[in-house]
């Protein structure tokens, strides 16, 4: 089956800890994006990456970082400059000419211990 | 910034009603508005968009009206089913300017048996 994979489901970070959160592609989609999802806020855009070996900084950047080596995989660290990393996050892909069209991932959902 | 105000943040529908949510803009080079599907636990799926050239776009139960004048346009749910209660995004983006999605605050949709 096609997809976006996400791992884990559930994740659970101390302080002063960086965690990375998966997201592996089997679309060929080259363009791939990071979401927040914070009650009553929507989906607010973290990083997002169009090409292999470069990604851009979306509106919340901060306290976060990425990578983009291989086409299908877009990890998310949260590092411990971000002070309020519990959240819902979402991974989504899209074909490069047709950003319109986002295809999400299941989630991973980040609390502080 | 550009911005895309939803509401209302929660609704109550019983069976068979009709839900409606709205959505305003204010960046008028947004020319693409999708909305998104996301049940509890898993990441959000595109339900149906309209570009600003027609005023209504209908699939199956769900209508998008668009009044571009206005900047605004809404998400109507026909016989409304259990099956909806989910929460409901809608975004605007840029066609082809490689812009991302611009997502609205959501909307939380139950539907009483």
């Amino acid at each position: 089956d096609g997809g976006i994979t996400q791992s884990p489901k559930y994740l659970f970070r101390k302080e002063g800890q960086n965690v990375t959160l998966s997201c592996e592609q089997n679309l060929n989609h080259d363009a791939m994006y990071w979401y927040r999802q914070d009650p009553g806020q929507g989906l607010r855009l973290i990083y997002y990456s169009q090409i292999v070996n470069d990604f851009q900084k979306g509106d919340i950047a901060e306290g976060y970082s990425v990578s983009r080596e291989k086409k299908e995989s877009f990890p998310l660290t949260v590092t411990s400059a971000q002070k309020n990393p519990t959240a819902f996050y979402l991974c989504a892909s899209s074909l490069r000419d047709n950003k319109n069209i986002q295809y999400f991932g299941a989630g991973t959902r980040l609390s502080v211990l | 910034q550009q911005q895309v105000k939803q509401s209302p943040q929660s609704l109550i529908v019983q069976k068979g009603g009709i839900s409606i949510i709205n959505c305003a803009y204010e960046n008028t080079a947004f020319d693409y508005f999708p909305w998104y599907q996301q049940f509890p636990g898993k990441g959000p799926a595109l339900l149906i968009a309209i570009r600003p050239d027609v005023s209504e776009k209908k699939e199956g139960r769900f209508t998008i009206s668009f009044n571009k004048s206005a900047k605004q346009f809404s998400l109507h749910i026909m016989d409304s089913q259990p099956g909806d209660s989910a929460t409901y995004f809608c975004a605007a983006s840029i066609r082809g300017s490689g812009s991302r999605l611009t997502f609205g605050e959501g909307t939380q949709l139950t539907v009483n048996p």
